[in-house]
């Protein structure tokens, strides 16, 4: 069963912020959560992980709510390449990866 | 920069008959996966190598496919006989070891079964 509850769709502006939410409320204290995303047609990329502090790479912020059980994934300026569907995955370490269904996310002009 | 790989792209065939599906990890990377992607939803994971040895095949549907990987490096996926239900896009993942932070996936291989 997924661990997480993600909205089914969103837009975003291109050039804006797009902020995706994920509720875990069930999260226990040694998870990771993870965001993977799928571009139509390609597999999976692995986008950004975090445990409690948020983190920050060059594709995206991962801000964990100080009771961690919710996260925002932040594209800090969306383009037309980051329409995908965005994977929001809450694990152990050394488990495997559960994939729910995702949130959609259309960047328009 | 190095990717996986995986043939053939698409693959249509009819049922009862036989397939088989290749992956190429990168290079360097112990662990493998396969993973089945119904339409509409997330994948699934069907088997996971470390090495050349199976660490967990509890989703694959062990009458019908079979999963190898010999010498630890590039591994085969098979389907025998295929059935309508399992047209589905099949994706092979690697990372440098079990518990790694990233999966590295290919592109996938696409399945229609008539």
């Amino acid at each position: 069963d997924a661990k997480t509850t993600q909205p089914t769709s969103m837009d975003c502006a291109e050039g804006r912020a797009a902020n995706l939410p994920c509720n875990h409320s069930t999260i226990s204290g040694n998870e990771y959560v993870y965001w993977y995303r799928q571009i139509h047609s390609q597999g999976p990329q692995y986008i950004i992980h975090g445990l409690k502090n948020n983190e920050t790479n060059e594709m995206a912020s991962l801000i964990i709510t100080e009771d961690r059980k919710s996260s925002t994934l932040i594209l800090p300026h969306a383009t037309l390449r980051d329409t995908a569907v965005y994977y929001c995955i809450v694990k152990f370490n050394t488990d495997k990866l559960i994939f729910g269904t995702g949130t959609r996310l259309q960047v328009f002009p | 920069e190095a990717e996986v790989a995986q043939s053939p792209r698409y693959k249509i065939t009819e049922k009862s008959q036989a397939v088989a599906f290749w992956c190429d990890p990168i290079s360097g990377h112990a662990t493998l996966y396969w993973y089945r992607q119904i339409l509409g939803q997330g994948p699934e994971l069907l088997v996971q190598f470390q090495d050349e040895s199976v660490v967990d095949d509890s989703q694959l549907p062990k009458d019908r496919f079979s999963a190898e990987r010999l010498k630890g490096v590039d591994s085969t996926l098979k389907i025998q006989p295929a059935e309508l239900g399992d047209s589905a896009m099949y994706l092979c993942a690697s990372s440098f070891r079990t518990g790694s932070d990233e999966q590295f996936f290919g592109p996938g291989t696409r399945l229609t079964v008539l």
